[in-house]
């Protein structure tokens, strides 16, 4: 079956755009989970959602991040006025259990 | 009280030999305790778990070893392959009553030379 896709796997935005990244987790999968991951460091975790439900966001780095599950299934992560800190991979995982699968990813350049 | 840490940064083994990368964790509340392995351009893939009532787990040539008191636990990769070049991560969660968030290591490259 199909694993966890994201897209764009690139995005070149220029300082101050807003940017819109999307998730499409493994079909049945409840949990989802955003996280980003700075060049040459683990992933930092973002935000999670049981379905529609955002149930955790204590990982969002400023309120310029943003994050929606509307139907339990697809799911969005916005940035509003990128800045150049911002510039990292976007990686979503999604789960059933305990075990998280990743997409490959959005990279996110911020010039 | 969060932080996975993981050494070493770098590793490199010959091809057959035994690469080991070592975690620590201070939160007791962690209850699970994955392996994943990266790819460039790729996300990360699991690739062995454990729970902290077992001290040790196979799966073929990965093996995690898990020490409960002194809040460690590694991964042993026999028989080194070209193949396994890649960056693993440890990770820990609390998966009963929590969100099962990852915390992660920072990640130990792995080169196996032919």
């Amino acid at each position: 079956g199909a694993g966890v896709s994201q897209s764009p796997r690139y995005k070149v935005a220029k300082r101050g755009q807003d940017v819109a990244l999307r998730c499409d987790p493994i079909s049945g999968h409840v949990s989802l989970f955003w996280y980003q991951q700075a060049l040459g460091q683990g992933p930092e975790f973002l935000t999670y959602f049981q379905n529609e439900a955002q149930l955790d966001k204590s990982g969002l780095p400023s309120d310029r991040f943003f994050a929606e599950r509307p139907e339990g299934s697809v799911s969005t992560l916005k940035i509003q006025r990128t800045q150049q800190e911002d510039s990292a991979v976007y990686l979503c995982a999604s789960s059933l259990l305990e075990t998280q699968y990743f997409g490959p990813g959005t990279r996110l350049l911020v010039l | 009280q969060q932080q996975v840490k993981q050494s070493p940064q770098s590793l490199i083994v010959q091809k057959g030999g035994i690469s080991i990368i070592n975690c620590a964790y201070e939160n007791t509340a962690f209850d699970y305790f994955p392996w994943y392995q990266q790819f460039p351009g790729k996300g990360p893939a699991l690739l062995i778990a454990i729970r902290p009532d077992v001290s040790e787990k196979k799966e073929g040539r990965f093996t995690i070893s898990f020490n409960k008191s002194a809040k460690q636990f590694s991964l042993h990769i026999m028989d080194s392959q070209p193949g396994d070049s890649a960056t693993y991560f440890c990770a820990a969660s609390i998966v009963v009553s929590n969100t099962g968030k990852l915390i992660f290591g920072q990640g130990t490259t792995l080169q196996v030379k032919p």
